[in-house]
């Protein structure tokens, strides 16, 4: 079985860019999360999705964040503009019963 | 959720059990306690959970007190490859909250040779 797949593992930005980072759930499941590791710290979840309606978006920074998931499928995350504070790994998860599965992440940095 | 409590690091000889310890003292009926690692530069690895009973698998065995407010994760022959960062998170298993985690700071476990 496939995992989460996200795109891309790296990315370099200066700020007051913007960028946009793409999530690939496991096939069927239809809960769907982003979360964000800034290093040293645990993941802190910033939306998540069941099917395309948004569930819970309480973390998420939503002058600069926002999310969509449009066919309930793949998931893209963008951030506009970037400050240097938003530098982190920003990680897909996906659940279909009462596990979350996660993918590799993307590594952002801010200059 | 209820929050959990872990050491911050531990130490491990290759070949040997780890013990994990949690608290989470304020768990309420319906949380399950999960457990994921970390691998350095990978996302977040579903290991174990559970609601009451110990469970075991084929990572790890997961002890739950009667009480249900401690556990500790098991890795009966550590590797060095079972280096890592192990996260223990009390989750809601119904409701709006449900399958939801709250990361901590979780344990770094270092497995020496």
């Amino acid at each position: 079985e496939a995992g989460v797949a996200q795109s891309p593992r790296y990315k370099i930005i200066e700020k007051r860019q913007s960028v946009a980072f793409w999530c690939n759930p496991i096939s069927g499941h239809a809960t769907l999360y982003w979360y964000q590791q800034i290093l040293g710290q645990g993941p802190k979840l910033l939306i998540q999705f069941q099917n395309n309606g948004v569930v819970d978006d309480s973390q998420l920074p939503k002058d600069r964040f926002s999310a969509e998931r449009l066919k309930g499928v793949d998931s893209t995350l963008k951030i506009q503009p970037a400050k240097l504070e938003d530098s982190a790994v920003y990680l897909c998860a996906s659940r279909l019963t009462d596990t979350q599965y996660f993918g590799p992440g993307t590594r952002l940095t801010v200059l | 959720d209820a929050k959990t409590t872990q050491p911050p690091s531990m130490d491990c000889a290759e070949g040997r059990a780890a013990n994990l310890p949690c608290n989470h003292s304020t768990i309420s009926g319906n949380e399950y306690v999960y457990w994921y690692r970390q691998i350095h530069s990978q996302g977040p690895q579903y290991i174990i959970h559970g609601l009451k009973n110990n469970e075991t698998n084929e990572m790890a065995s997961l002890i739950i007190t009667e009480d249900r407010k401690s556990s500790t994760l098991i890795l009966p022959h550590a590797t060095l490859r079972d280096t890592a960062v192990y996260y223990c998170i009390a989750s809601n298993a119904g409701g709006t909250s449900y399958g939801k985690l709250t990361f901590g700071q979780g344990t770094i476990l270092t497995v020496h040779p």
